[in-house]
């Protein structure tokens, strides 16, 4: 059964605007977090590692001051898509991890207008 | 050179066919190898998990590493018309560690 809660499932915003997308660990605390983005016929690529209590570890190319993690709780892991622009439009998921790596939330689809 | 490499087909097979989904990789650390399978604007779906070298079967699906040719595989058989998804190999050198996902293969099973 799923392991983490994610939402919004989708989510259309105007450019410039900010979106919020939650990963909830649903029976089990999540020290950390990894933040995937997949673009239509590509793989999943990993954005950044949320720690909780510490800041997040981005990818190189990823824009920290853009894509704002913040993993206050040990049950709550947030992903801000700051000041969106249609390039961000893109499919968002999450997955826990130690141990729980091979589960995935059930992504959000981003798309900025 | 990517870290996974797969096909992305499409891949058309009609109902009842033995399928046959491969990925090849270049990083020889890797030691967790898993398939999942993805719908349309969903997230993926874990369908096996393997730990180094060997066969698991499980039901339907077979998945199958060798190490040293840096190869894995996945079977379906006796596919069905709700087996048609996107599957994507991905791999970790530990636990805790990030994937690297292939590209995903589409897979349609014509009833």
């Amino acid at each position: 059964g799923a392991v983490v809660s994610q939402h919004p499932s989708w989510v259309i915003c105007k450019s410039g605007t900010s979106v919020k997308i939650e990963c909830r660990s649903l029976d089990f605390q999540a020290t950390t977090m990894f933040w995937y983005r997949q673009f239509p016929k590509q793989s999943l690529m990993l954005m950044a590692t949320s720690n909780e209590g510490s800041k997040a570890t981005y990818e190189q190319g990823v824009e920290k001051d853009k894509f704002l993690i913040n993993h206050a709780s040990l049950t709550l892991s947030t992903l801000t898509v700051t000041s969106a622009h249609p390039e961000d439009s893109s499919f968002y998921i999450c997955s826990p991890g130690p141990g729980r790596e091979a589960f995935f939330g059930q992504g959000t689809r981003l798309t900025v207008v | 050179q990517k870290e996974v490499e797969q096909d992305p087909g499409p891949l058309s097979v009609p109902e009842g066919a033995i399928v046959s989904l491969n990925c090849t990789y270049s990083n020889s650390a890797f030691q967790y190898f898993m398939w999942y399978r993805q719908y349309s604007r969903k997230g993926p779906e874990l369908l096996m998990y393997t730990y180094s070298s060997g066969n698991k079967e499980d039901g339907r699906f077979t998945a199958q590493v060798d190490k040293s040719s840096k190869y894995i595989s996945l079977f379906i058989r006796d596919s069905q018309p709700s087996d048609s998804a996107t599957y994507l190999c991905a791999m970790s050198v530990n636990t805790g560690n990030q994937f690297y996902f292939g590209t995903g293969t589409s897979l349609t099973v014509i009833p």
